[in-house]
């Protein structure tokens, strides 16, 4: 039962434009969001959040929206770099369990 | 100075065999986790712990046990290895109460195989 889902496992963009990465979640009890970003061989870090009393945060590149009605929220990225070439990982909270991850998608930034 | 460092980074080992992963943070968080990776790439929570005491136990075979001498360290002990433990397990850390504001600091990943 996935409760926090990213359907789209990879995507690819070009340097310079914007990246959105998706993500659906099916609790609604979830209360916070977050995206984590992964390189290989390496811990998941913590990029940007939203809070559910929110629909935008930005931080410098990266905005997160959060659409509650629809239960979706979204990362983008402008411009995009090589460095932003990662799994990124969206998250919700408000559960028993913690953090609940969704199953990343896999950001590729062409030159 | 790694904030989260697990021991070790890569474990081959054999079906049936005991195996443990250390994890250490130096972060001063009262909330220790370990999250298992497996080969579809979903994150999924195994146990939490807050100052030593098994907060979070997920439904995770009893052949996995976690032991927290101290609020700095949680280990993951696992007996019997089975060909389907293979993955990637992620120790974490947090602050109590964890919320947005909170967040999990990630170690970078013990990779194990079981053959």
């Amino acid at each position: 039962d996935q409760q926090v889902k990213q359907n789209s496992p990879s995507l690819s963009v070009q340097e310079g434009r914007i990246s959105i990465l998706n993500c659906d979640y099916t609790n609604s009890m979830f209360d916070y969001f977050l995206w984590y970003k992964k390189y290989p061989a390496e811990g998941p870090t913590f990029l940007i959040s939203i809070s559910s009393i929110k629909d935008k945060n930005e931080d410098g590149r990266f905005t997160v929206f959060l659409n509650k009605s629809a239960k979706h929220l979204s990362l983008h990225i402008v411009p995009s770099q090589p460095g932003d070439s990662a799994v990124y990982f969206c998250a919700a909270l408000g559960g028993a369990d913690g953090l609940t991850f969704g199953k990343g998608t896999h950001l590729i930034i062409q030159p | 100075d790694t904030a989260v460092s697990q021991t070790p980074k890569y474990l081959v080992t054999q079906m049936g065999n005991d195996k443990s992963i250390k994890c250490e943070q130096n972060l001063g968080h009262d909330t220790m986790y370990w999250y298992k990776q497996d080969s579809k790439k979903f994150l999924k929570i195994m146990f939490s712990y807050n100052n030593k005491e098994l907060i979070i136990n997920e439904t995770v075979p009893n052949r996995f046990s976690p032991k927290s001498p101290d609020k700095a360290h949680l280990n993951l002990h696992i007996n019997s290895l089975e060909l389907g433990d293979s993955a990637v397990y992620f120790c974490a850390s947090s602050p109590w109460g964890l919320s947005g504001a909170n967040v999990l600091t990630f170690g970078a990943g013990s990779r194990l195989t079981v053959l």
